[in-house]
């Protein structure tokens, strides 16, 4: 039992490309989630997904797409990146109970 | 509006000593409220959750939380310090709708002085 896996693990972007972070989770749980991770701003909520097929805009979505074609997996999309996007991305998965459970992250560098 | 708040950005402490990280939080019903802890350069990790079982909640590593409704906090505590406890910490409150989002506070970063 993996949990909540995210690759990949580092990634250096110039200003203008695109790429595509993988979320996968083993655990079956409906909603999944995506965040950034800013010093000093705790986590902010970019989009989440309430079950396969469907996705809804959080705290902070502008300039990013997502898709739940696979209940298992979630993926975040950045068409053209900027320098305000450095930083580091976190993929959950929600329990039973609430709780959400985490990936290990993406550290996102776009220059 | 749902929001939490943590009272100290940084705490120091010695080990062996107690920890006292501080956490308020705003709502308008009666919250799930969570602890997470965050080791540097490493992912979220569930320390302790309230779901309005019991107001006294104990977690992992043994940190443990009150909930206090008549003064809306959520205090995480531990009796002695240990080294390994030097890490950001997280409070969090979720909105209970249909999207079940969580609301994280800024962090309380803890250090542990040997």
């Amino acid at each position: 039992n993996a949990g909540v896996t995210q690759t990949p693990k580092f990634r250096v972007l110039k200003t203008g490309q695109s790429m595509t972070l993988l979320c996968a989770q083993d655990m079956n749980h409906e909603y999944m989630y995506w965040y950034r991770q800013d010093p000093g701003m705790g986590l902010r909520l970019i989009h989440y997904s309430v079950g396969e097929g469907t996705t809804a805009k959080g705290e902070v979505p502008d300039g990013y797409n997502v898709s739940r074609l696979k209940k298992q997996n979630f993926l975040l999309g950045l068409e053209s990146a900027a320098p305000s996007q450095t930083s580091v991305y976190f993929c959950a998965s929600r329990g039973q109970g609430g709780e959400q459970f985490f990936g290990p992250g993406t550290r996102l560098t776009v220059l | 509006a749902q929001s939490v708040t943590q009272l100290d950005s940084h705490v120091s402490v010695s080990e062996g000593t107690p920890v006292l990280l501080r956490c308020n939080y705003s709502s308008s019903y009666s919250p799930s409220l969570f602890w997470y802890v965050q080791h540097p350069n490493k992912g979220l990790q569930l320390l302790l959750k309230y779901t309005s079982a019991a107001t006294l909640v104990k977690g992992i590593n043994g940190f443990e939380a009150e909930f206090k409704k008549s003064e809306t906090s959520f205090h995480l505590t531990k009796p002695s310090a240990h080294m390994s406890d030097a890490a950001e910490y997280f409070c969090v409150v979720s909105p209970m709708d249909s999207s079940y989002k969580l609301i994280f506070g800024s962090g309380t970063r803890l250090l542990v002085r040997p």
